[in-house]
């Protein structure tokens, strides 16, 4: 079965440093995702990208977040001058379609764990 | 606000139902999920249904949607050790379909 694979699985950074996040989505989907799960708390939508720009973000997704999809199957998420509360598991999400009757199945990535020390 | 609670935990016995809840606050859900975390894994789609339907079934899980109360339920039939997990709701809002809104997830342990 179609998955959507994520690198790397964890990753320990320093402060302030920057961090890649890497997604490769299932290769048919046009829409594609990311969300994060800060331990404890619930997964919140940080951004969606869709024909090549972002179609919507969140007010966490400020000017330190940046989202890329380099090639035709990558899709990036940097993360510019990383805070400790930028610590979370990362996850990445594609889908089909934009809804209608078919429906929207989003599927997500198994995550990556970033720990900011 | 797009607020979604769920019980944090659920034990069951193996053999058994187990029925998992949610409540939203957003009536204007086009989508309602459900998405089961194992530990270390990621978000697996489990099942979803469209907001002009009361019940889905899908093999052993149903899930039910009472858009009158706001609350959606997923029901395991003949619960098994391997459905243990985290499982979370989730829905949209019909304008920004694939932003979704999860809630903080119920852990169904089931023992033997």
């Amino acid at each position: 079965e179609p998955e959507v694979t994520q690198t790397p699985s964890h990753q320990v950074t320093q402060m302030g440093q920057e961090v890649i996040l890497r997604c490769v989505p299932i290769s048919n989907h046009l829409y594609f995702y990311w969300y994060r799960q800060i331990l404890g708390q619930k997964v919140e939508f940080l951004v969606s990208f869709y024909n090549n720009e972002i179609s919507e973000k969140s007010e966490i997704f400020d000017d330190q977040f940046s989202v890329e999809r380099p090639d035709g199957s990558n899709f990036t998420l940097k993360i510019r001058s990383t805070k400790l509360e930028d610590s979370a598991m990362y996850f990445c999400a594609s889908s089909p379609l934009d809804g209608g009757d078919s429906g929207n199945t989003i599927y997500f990535g198994e995550g990556s764990w970033l720990t900011v020390v | 606000g797009e607020d979604v609670e769920q019980s944090l935990f659920l034990s069951v016995r193996e053999g058994d139902s187990s029925v998992i809840n949610c409540t939203y606050t957003d009536s204007s859900s086009t989508y309602l999920y459900w998405y089961k975390q194992e530990p270390g894994a990621g978000l697996q789609l489990l099942t979803y249904i469209f907001s002009n339907m009361d019940m889905k079934q899908d093999q052993r899980l149903t899930v039910l949607l009472n858009k009158k109360d706001k609350h959606l339920s997923l029901r395991i039939a003949d619960t098994q050790t391997g459905d243990s997990a985290i499982y979370f709701c989730a829905f949209d809002r019909g304008s920004t379909l694939g932003r979704l809104y999860f809630g903080r997830g119920t852990q169904l342990t089931v023992w033997p």
